[in-house]
């Protein structure tokens, strides 16, 4: 089955910094990569996913890359803001979704 | 569009105790997902409907998790006996397709085993 690592698992940035987050999966048939942003005591809410026929994409602040031969794929964020503090899940889908352990954003003001 | 209802939103139980969640997808969503998130890690997929037959319940612990979707619309997750480390949170999910659609989650239900 597919395995997906997630790093860091923690990450402090400064307001209006960048964040990155890098994923890596094991199973050469996943093709399709979302990333959820999951707030205290919320639902996980899909931000930004990716199909592997594509190698990166953006939305406003939020971009993703995706890099086949090397299986791993990274979600950045720029220009930060306080309401961006949350734990964000990779996960990669071959017949199913499996999630990275999460990394847990705080955003300073 | 109204998103993924579940219900109850937090339990309580004692250990051997049975416990049962709801889950109303999104209208018109063919294939329904349970989770299992523990405290600390990313959801784990527990079972996965299409229409109202199963596609994977590979990773359903079966001598003790029971699901059913009839008429292929709401799902129930049922436990019996529930275990202490059954505490967790149950999120429910829905999507369009099985092939790589984005999948729309619930608010879960907090399970407390005591």
């Amino acid at each position: 089955g597919e395995n997906v690592e997630q790093h860091p698992s923690t990450l402090s940035v400064q307001e209006g910094d960048s964040a990155v987050i890098k994923c890596t999966y094991s199973d050469s048939a996943s093709n399709y990569f979302p990333w959820y942003k999951q707030e205290l005591g919320k639902r996980p809410q899909l931000i930004i996913d990716i199909r592997s026929n594509v190698g990166e994409k953006k939305d406003q602040r939020i971009a993703v890359t995706l890099n086949k031969t090397a299986k791993h794929f990274s979600l950045h964020i720029t220009e930060t803001q306080p309401e961006d503090s949350a734990v964000y899940f990779c996960a990669a889908d071959d017949y199913k979704l499996s999630f990275g352990a999460g990394t847990t954003v705080t955003v300073r003001a | 569009e109204a998103g993924v209802a579940q219900s109850p939103r937090y339990k309580i139980i004692e250990k051997r105790q049975s416990v049962a969640f709801w889950c109303n997808p999104i209208s018109g969503h063919a294939t329904l997902y349970w989770y299992q998130q523990i405290l600390g890690q990313g959801p784990k997929l527990l079972i996965q409907f299409q229409n109202n037959g199963v596609v994977d319940d590979s990773q359903l612990p079966k001598d003790r998790f029971s699901a059913e979707r009839l008429k292929g619309v709401d799902s129930t997750l049922k436990i019996q006996p529930a275990k202490l480390e059954d505490s967790a949170v149950y999120l429910c999910a829905s999507s369009e397709d099985r092939a790589n659609q984005p999948q729309h989650f619930g608010d879960g239900t907090r399970l407390s085993i005591l």
